[in-house]
């Protein structure tokens, strides 16, 4: 496995499009997770899915963003009438769990992400 | 939420230990520590869990102090390929994820 890829790499929209990013995990992993990073900050969390069930979504996320993981493998993140404030680099990661009750996170395997400009 | 880490920023020479700190106002399951070098996507070091198990990859170190909620990331003789920008990540309980505010890492020969 070439672990996990994202598509595209760099986007450029004008304000008030939509755009969408697609994210394969690595084939085995359950758990799949999206974050957002800007220029000199750590990866701010938005959202994870366990299989296709999206478990948890940030309340930093507005309702302009929406993600998907439609049969538990890849998922995207769409957001809709960009902003300025969007430009960043979104980065997906997947891991596995071993158990269906477990909690905890385990070690998660970043893609190399999509950088998104909104002009 | 986000923990916060001391220090910001460090210099370093080949061969010389270092200690990043990474602090949270929340109880903790758990603390991980990623490395993320310029233009790359993070990597995983290590994850520390209450009760003292610990998993991680190379050869670093890290402790967890769970009453405090704290965690402690120990960096010895270091190499020029340990330059890069240490996060802290954290699990409070939940179901969300932190991570911290970044430590700026360079070795130089």
């Amino acid at each position: 496995d070439t672990g996990v890829s994202q598509d595209p790499r760099h986007k450029i929209t004008k304000r008030g499009q939509n755009v969408t990013f697609r994210c394969d995990p690595i084939s085995e992993h359950n758990r799949l997770y999206w974050y957002r990073q800007t220029l000199g900050q750590g990866p701010e969390f938005l959202t994870y899915f366990q299989n296709e069930a999206q478990l948890e979504k940030s309340r930093l996320l507005s309702d302009r963003f929406s993600a998907e993981r439609p049969k538990g493998s890849f998922s995207t993140l769409e957001i809709q009438r960009t902003e300025q404030g969007d430009s960043a680099m979104y980065l997906c990661a997947s891991s596995l769990t071993l158990t269906q009750t477990s909690d905890l996170w385990n070690e998660q395997f970043f893609g190399p992400g999509t950088r998104l400009t909104v002009l | 939420q986000q923990p916060v880490q001391s220090p910001q920023a460090v210099i370093l020479r080949e061969g010389e230990d270092a200690v990043i700190n990474c602090s949270s106002s929340k109880a903790l399951y758990s603390v991980h520590w990623y490395r993320q070098k310029h233009g790359e996507a993070p990597v995983f070091l290590m994850i520390l869990l209450k009760g003292g198990e610990q998993k991680g990859h190379e050869k670093i170190s890290a402790s967890f102090n769970e009453k405090k909620q704290q965690s402690s990331l120990y960096l010895t003789a270091s190499q020029l390929s340990y330059s890069g920008t240490y996060f802290c990540g954290t699990e409070p309980p939940g179901n969300q994820f932190y991570f911290g505010t970044g430590t700026s890492l360079t070795v130089i020969p």
